[in-house]
């Protein structure tokens, strides 16, 4: 059964820090893995989509790898904003359907 | 990517009531599926509903407590049956585009039992 596990649970930092979320699950045969923002009380908001081929994809000042193998995935966020306040998620894709991480809530203040 | 409206976007029910939710997407898809996310905690899996068959529930999770209908493929509802304060949760909805876009989600109905 796939678990989905991240590190930390939550994240106090300053603005203008570099950021690393982490996220690991322990069966490796996953199709591909998706990173999600949500705010308080809110629906997902899809941040990044890494295809089980790919390595990493970037956007903005968010970039996600994805290693396999060692069943790991990795959201760095550059120079943090208060904006970013948020829970981030990470998600693998089962067979037919996503399977969530714990989630790390993250609190930049100014 | 596609377009989900949900609604309500959050209610607040009297134990023993049901509430009914719904999503409808701005394009044709197969699947739809039906998370719940209890105070604190990640998203579970409730069902996932195709057009036309049943919707299949996975475990912990029964047709008599949450009906669901799919009567096309921009459309679902889900009902939270006899409802008690432990079923106050954030409820979503969610496709699924394709490796190229990924999963999108509905914006969320917020349930509060009393």
């Amino acid at each position: 059964k796939q678990e989905v596990t991240q590190i930390p649970a939550a994240l106090s930092v300053p603005e203008g820090e570099n950021l690393v979320l982490n996220c690991s699950f322990t069966d490796s045969a996953i199709y591909n893995l998706q990173w999600f923002r949500q705010d308080p009380g809110k629906g997902l908001t899809s941040l990044l989509l890494i295809q089980s081929s790919q390595r990493e994809q970037t956007s903005g000042r968010l970039n996600a790898s994805l290693d396999k193998s060692s069943g790991r995935s990795t959201l760095y966020i550059a120079a943090s904003q208060p904006g970013d306040s948020a829970t981030y998620l990470c998600a693998v894709w089962d067979t037919d359907k996503l399977i969530f991480g714990t989630g790390t809530r993250l609190q930049v203040f100014p | 990517s596609a377009v989900i409206s949900q609604k309500p976007s959050r209610d607040i029910c009297q134990r023993g009531t049901s509430l009914t939710i719904q999503c409808q997407v701005d394009s044709q898809v197969t699947m739809m599926f039906w998370y719940r996310q209890q105070p604190g905690q990640s998203l579970t899996l409730i069902a996932t509903a195709n057009q036309g068959s049943e919707a299949t529930y996975e475990s912990g999770f029964v047709i008599d407590k949450f009906p669901i209908s799919r009567p096309n493929l921009t459309f679902s509802t889900l009902t939270v049956s006899n409802m008690s304060p432990e079923d106050s949760s954030i409820y979503l909805c969610s496709v699924e585009r394709g490796s190229n876009y990924g999963y999108t989600f509905g914006s969320g109905t917020r349930l509060t039992v009393v």
